[in-house]
C-alpha cells in the first residue's frame, strides 16, 4: 500500500456519461496530480494541484477538470465520455515535487 | 518542447545476464530525473531521484546514472523478479513529471 488510495478501481461507463474519480493523497503531501496512461501510451500528465489551487496544466481536455478539497482529497470528473477516454488514471502526490512523487494504483476506466 | 525517449522498448534477458537501459531528456528547467518500475495493471512504483550530472544511486540490483542529457538504469545479475516496465521521467519547469514510454523488461529463468 503506497498510501494514496484511489476509488474506484474499476469503472465501466457509455459514451456520453459522466464519471468521478477519487483520490486521497498520502498523508502530509500537499500536492496531487493526475495523470492518464492509454494503452501501449506512457504516462500522460493532466493536472496538478497544490493544498487546493491548481498549480499546473498538462494535456487536459475541456471535457475533463479537477479540484481539490480542503482535506487535500482530490476529484477528476470526465464529462461526455468517448471510447478514447478509456484508460488508466494515475494519481499521485508528494510533498514537495523535489522529494518524490507516490502513485496510487490507479482507476482502470471502461468506455463502452 | 520537452521530450523524453527510452531505449530499447523491450529487453529480454537471461536470468544473471547483466544489461544496461537508456533514457535520453531535452527538459527545460529539468528538476530531477526520477526512475519508476511499474508491474502490469498497478500504479508506477519509486526507485530513485537524480540530481546532478555524474550523480548514482544504487538499490539491490539496480543502478541509476546521470549525466547532462541521459540517464541510465543499470540492472547486475537479473533474477526473475525484475521483469517490469521501467519508466524514466524528469521533472519539468511546472513540477510535473514527464514520462517516457518506458522499456518493458523480461527476465527469463
Amino acid at each position: 500500500d503506497s498510501g494514496v488510495t484511489q476509488t474506484p478501481k474499476h469503472l465501466i461507463t457509455a459514451t456520453g456519461q459522466r464519471v468521478t474519480l477519487r483520490c486521497s493523497p498520502r498523508s502530509g503531501d500537499l500536492s496531487v496530480y493526475w495523470y492518464q496512461q492509454s494503452l501501449d501510451q506512457g504516462l500522460q500528465f493532466l493536472i496538478q494541484y497544490y493544498n487546493g489551487e491548481e498549480r499546473a496544466k498538462g494535456n487536459i481536455l475541456e471535457r475533463f477538470s479537477a479540484q481539490q478539497f480542503p482535506d487535500l482529497h482530490s476529484e477528476l470528473n470526465l464529462s461526455s465520455l468517448e471510447l478514447g477516454d478509456s484508460a488508466l488514471y494515475f494519481c499521485a502526490s508528494s510533498l514537495s515535487g523535489a522529494y518524490g512523487y507516490t502513485f496510487g494504483s490507479g482507476t482502470r476506466l471502461t468506455v463502452v | 518542447e520537452d521530450q523524453v525517449t527510452q531505449s530499447p522498448e523491450a529487453l529480454r534477458l537471461q536470468e544473471g545476464e547483466s544489461s544496461s537501459l537508456n533514457c535520453s531528456y531535452t527538459v527545460s528547467g529539468l528538476r530531477g530525473l526520477f526512475w519508476y518500475r511499474q508491474d502490469p495493471g498497478k500504479g508506477p512504483e519509486f526507485l530513485f531521484t537524480l540530481y546532478s550530472a555524474g550523480e548514482e544511486k544504487e538499490k539491490e540490483r539496480l543502478k541509476a546514472t546521470l549525466t547532462k542529457k541521459e540517464s541510465f538504469l543499470h540492472i547486475t545479475a537479473p533474477k526473475p523478479e525484475d521483469s517490469a516496465t521501467y519508466l524514466c521521467a524528469p521533472g519539468g519547469s511546472q513540477g510535473n513529471l514527464i514520462f517516457g514510454k518506458g522499456t518493458k523488461l523480461s527476465v527469463k529463468p
